[in-house]
């Protein structure tokens, strides 16, 4: 298992609410990537990040926000969670001079 | 889907049977990884094959790349309950290989 954390592992939250989800990892990687996946299908990127306050969108257009104030730590906000937010957000970190990336369990959202 | 097409979308074998999966990718690769995840979890990276590379192997897994074709396969030996799970090509781009796109897996069900 890689040591790469996300919190919560569930969330079921009514719409309107402000949520963050936390990825945290202590390997040292200095890129970070949050992935959406709806049941059964691929992986979208929607942010990824090359390192301390360094922030990019991915290639599917997201309401969501991140931040990179720490190197372990990269959170992803949705300010008013809304029923199409509903998904399984993954975060991932890839170490310098290597291609794999590692994934945490996933944080599975329901927005009522 | 926004790289390629895994095929087939589901697989059932027999438990000793070989599985068999292929991943179709559109644009110019650096390098290929195949990754799998169980159910509700995050993904686990397999193998990775670069596009300089045609052949690689690691335990019961055997992955090919045919550039020309822009295809992979990967091979499972010898399939085990325990393999169950879904599986995932992706492609780092040449031009920004930090970032991966991936298919839309293959679920495979190993009966016992």
């Amino acid at each position: 298992e890689a040591d790469i954390y996300q919190t919560p592992r569930y969330l079921v939250i009514g719409t309107g609410k402000k949520i963050t989800l936390e990825c945290s990892q202590t390997m040292g990687h200095d890129k970070m990537y949050w992935y959406q996946q709806d049941p059964g299908m691929e992986l979208h990127l929607i942010h990824y990040s090359y390192g301390v306050n360094s922030t990019e969108k991915g290639d599917l257009s997201s309401e969501s926000t991140v931040s990179r104030i720490r190197t372990e730590h990269f959170p992803l906000t949705l300010e008013s969670a809304r029923p199409s937010h509903t998904s399984q957000y993954l975060c991932a970190s890839k170490g310098q001079g290597t291609y794999e990336q590692y994934f945490g369990p996933g944080t599975r959202l329901t927005v009522t | 889907s926004q790289q390629g097409e895994e095929d087939p979308q589901a697989l059932s074998i027999q438990e000793g049977e070989n599985a068999t999966m292929n991943c179709s990718y559109k644009t110019s690769i650096n390098n290929l990884q195949w990754y799998r995840q169980n159910s509700g979890r995050g993904l686990v990276h397999l193998i990775l094959i670069r596009s300089n590379e045609r052949e690689k192997h690691s335990g019961r897994l055997r992955v090919t790349l045919d550039t020309s074709k822009k295809s992979s396969s990967l091979l499972i030996t010898a399939s085990r309950a325990a393999d169950t799970a879904s599986y995932f090509c992706a492609t780092g781009r040449m031009d920004s290989s930090y970032k991966l796109i991936f298919g839309s897996g293959t679920r495979l069900l190993v009966r016992p």
